[in-house]
């Protein structure tokens, strides 16, 4: 079945340095989305691209689509204590349009 | 809106026990679906509903049970608990046609 794999699965990084996480997944992807996950909290949607090439910005976080629709990533600029958590992808699988979830990176700040 | 709200928060259970985790929605959301998160394996899809009546499975939906009577309610039953389905479960929904989906804070399910 589709797969949808993120890495790396932890980064750990002092207050003030950039980070980036990549997705990729087995298939092409309609679309995909990206959330985010405080520690003890549930997922909350960030943001969805659709186009083959896309960027999306949101204040420090810049989200890319790829050319072929089969990778994705998110890059956080100057990282705050406030980005700690884990960032997940996600995509519908192709043949039954269920989301498929990605296995998630973990982000620790140091202040 | 209360949005997507999930009981109980916490459980505890004995191996061959069975419950019934609870979730609602005032969305009006025509998907529902639980999910659930075990450590390093992201979100795995149980069960999901396309609308009252109307329920598929997920990726791992054995030892599970749902049903959607109404729109705004989708329970997801364990028929007899095992140490395996220790995990968290959250409950989401989702309109048709848009793919974001709006989660439920979570059940913390322990199984002795």
């Amino acid at each position: 079945g589709q797969q949808v794999m993120q890495i790396p699965q932890y980064q750990h990084v002092q207050e003030g340095e950039d980070f980036t996480t990549y997705c990729n997944s087995s298939t092409t992807l309609s679309n995909i989305q990206w959330y985010k996950q405080r520690p003890g909290g549930h997922p909350v949607f960030l943001i969805q691209l659709v186009k083959s090439g896309e960027v999306k910005k949101q204040k420090r976080l810049t989200f890319q689509f790829g050319e072929a629709k089969k990778n994705s990533s998110l890059h956080i600029t100057a990282t705050q204590t406030t980005d700690v958590g884990t960032y997940f992808c996600a995509g519908p699988d192709g043949a039954t349009n269920k989301l498929i979830f990605g296995t998630g990176t973990l982000l620790a700040v140091q202040p | 809106n209360a949005g997507v709200t999930q009981t109980p928060k916490f459980q505890v259970l004995k191996t061959g026990q069975s419950m019934t985790l609870q979730c609602a929605q005032d969305m009006n959301h025509e998907y529902m679906s639980w999910y659930r998160q075990d450590p390093g394996m992201g979100l795995r899809l149980i069960h999901y509903s396309v609308g009252a009546g109307i329920t598929d499975q997920g990726e791992v939906p054995n030892g599970y049970n749902v049903s959607r009577s109404t729109t705004e309610d989708f329970p997801l039953r364990l028929l007899s608990a095992a140490p395996s389905q220790t995990s968290v479960y959250f409950c989401a929904s989702h309109r048709r046609g848009r793919y974001e989906q709006y989660f439920g804070p979570g059940t913390r399910l322990t199984v002795t």
